[in-house]
């Protein structure tokens, strides 16, 4: 069974902050890393992937990977409300995505 | 272009009752997947299909049943509703391999 830990939060930061959101990994062979936002009572959506080591940078969005901790981020530049959500990390395995439980966002105005 | 779609959006059903959830895309996608998601667990997958006519079980099978009808369509059915089915269902497609996944707008499903 392939893990993937997310804090539960709440994470509470104000406007114009910057959210650090973070997730781990069990399964050394993941192969590409994704970041969705989820609106209470919607689907999820993506926001950004990430497949190398490194940094990858998306407008406010900066999503982080580090495959020898296992280990990848998302920073969310100038939160707004309207980013008040829950993230969802997701790690494939070639055709299967595994997610983890999510991080519910605030954004406090 | 409606992406990924399902039907029914809510569904109250009896113990004991079957029914299916049904999901098409019109993107073109090689690979569909049905997850159910229940407060606390995040997204958990319960059957998928990598490609047109082959299917395997994912990490929540139990109780469940799938059809991959052709490109565009996967199914999932109920054969006997338990209360612990009750849950919001989605259906996803994605080009295959490691690419993103997109996924349709849920079906709320409630077992009494």
């Amino acid at each position: 069974q392939k893990e993937v830990e997310q804090n539960s939060g709440p994470l509470s930061v104000p406007e114009g902050a910057i959210a650090s959101l973070n997730c781990t990994y069990s399964d050394r062979g993941s192969q590409s890393f994704f970041w969705y936002r989820q609106y209470s009572g919607k689907s999820p959506e993506l926001i950004m992937f990430i497949y190398s080591n490194g940094d990858k940078e998306d407008g406010r969005f900066t999503a982080q990977l580090n495959k020898a901790s296992q280990y990848v981020s998302l920073l969310i530049r100038d939160s707004q409300p309207s980013d008040s959500a829950t993230y969802l990390c997701a790690v494939t395995d070639f055709n299967k995505f595994y997610f983890g439980s999510g991080t519910k966002l605030n954004v406090k105005p | 272009n409606a992406g990924v779609t399902q039907t029914p959006k809510f569904q109250v059903l009896k113990t004991g009752q079957s029914m299916t959830l049904q999901c098409a895309q019109d993107m073109n996608h090689n690979s569909m997947y049905w997850y159910r998601q229940d407060p606390g667990m995040g997204l958990r997958l319960i059957y998928y299909s990598a490609s047109e006519g082959t299917t395997d079980k994912g990490e929540v099978p139990n109780g469940y049943n799938v059809s991959r009808l052709n490109k565009r369509e996967f199914s999932l059915r109920l054969e006997s509703a338990a209360p612990s089915q009750t849950s919001v269902y989605f259906c996803a497609s994605s080009e295959g391999g490691n690419t993103e996944a997109f996924f349709g707008q849920g079906t709320r499903l409630t077992v009494v």
